[in-house]
């Protein structure tokens, strides 16, 4: 497709589930970054991948949050034993080259994760 | 640490009025601003950026925002609203040197726009 999908579009969850949110970034595109946008707030970064390469992951909140791109496209994020918490809009976001350039990015509908 | 703020959570106006939204950031190094724009049910779309240059720059859809490096600030504006501008905007920063090792964006809380016809 032409842009960021992101699946599944809505996910709810068991306290202590694990869950797994994907992101197809747009064909070609070296940079994908992850954000987290809780209600009523803007979004905030998670991590960054350029190519398969985890550059930066500053922004995961514990260890049980973890991302891969093991080829280079499409991304993982994966939450384990969920928390209420978690509970917010995941955003995946892409452009076209690495970090140093200043190419927009592109954002996915994201999915919403509720946990019950 | 770095922060953006918007003002406006919500602001209601009929069409045809004038618009003004805030934005102020807190980073006294080089950045790049951008507004981007969500849609009801829709993704985060660009409307305009500034990475240098002309302080005034213009967007899709008649908007406009204005750089005052002075102020910190990257108000948004459009002079003659539309119902069909009824969204949320969200101001966002990219610092140079990134404070973290990707360059990534610093979001605004977003305001809330109601356009009433």
């Amino acid at each position: 497709g032409a842009g960021v999908s992101q699946s599944p579009r809505y996910k709810v969850a068991k306290r202590g589930q694990d869950v797994a949110l994907r992101c197809d970034p747009i064909s070609g595109h070296v940079s994908l970054f992850w954000y987290q946008q809780a209600l009523g707030q803007g979004p905030e970064f998670l991590t960054y991948f350029q190519n398969e390469a985890q550059l930066d992951k500053s922004g995961l909140p514990s260890d049980r949050f973890f991302a891969e791109r093991p080829e280079g496209s499409v991304s993982t994020l994966k939450i384990q034993r969920t928390q209420q918490e978690d509970s917010a809009v995941y955003l995946c976001a892409s452009s076209l080259v690495g970090r140093a350039s200043n190419q927009p990015q592109h954002f996915g509908d994201g999915t919403r994760l509720s946990i019950l | 640490a770095q922060s953006v703020s918007q003002h406006n959570h919500h602001v209601i106006l009929s069409e045809a009025a004038s618009l003004e939204l805030g934005c102020n950031y807190s980073y006294g190094g080089t950045v790049n601003l951008f507004w981007y724009v969500q849609y009801p049910g829709q993704h985060l779309q660009l409307l305009l950026k500034y990475f240098s240059g002309d302080p005034l720059v213009k967007g899709i859809k008649g908007f406009e925002a204005e750089f005052i490096k002075s102020k910190f600030s990257f108000n948004l504006r459009k002079p003659s609203v539309q119902w069909s501008d009824t969204a949320e905007y969200f101001c966002a920063v990219i610092v140079y040197p990134h404070q973290t090792g990707a360059n990534n964006l610093f979001f605004g809380t977003g305001t809330r726009l109601t356009v009433i016809p």
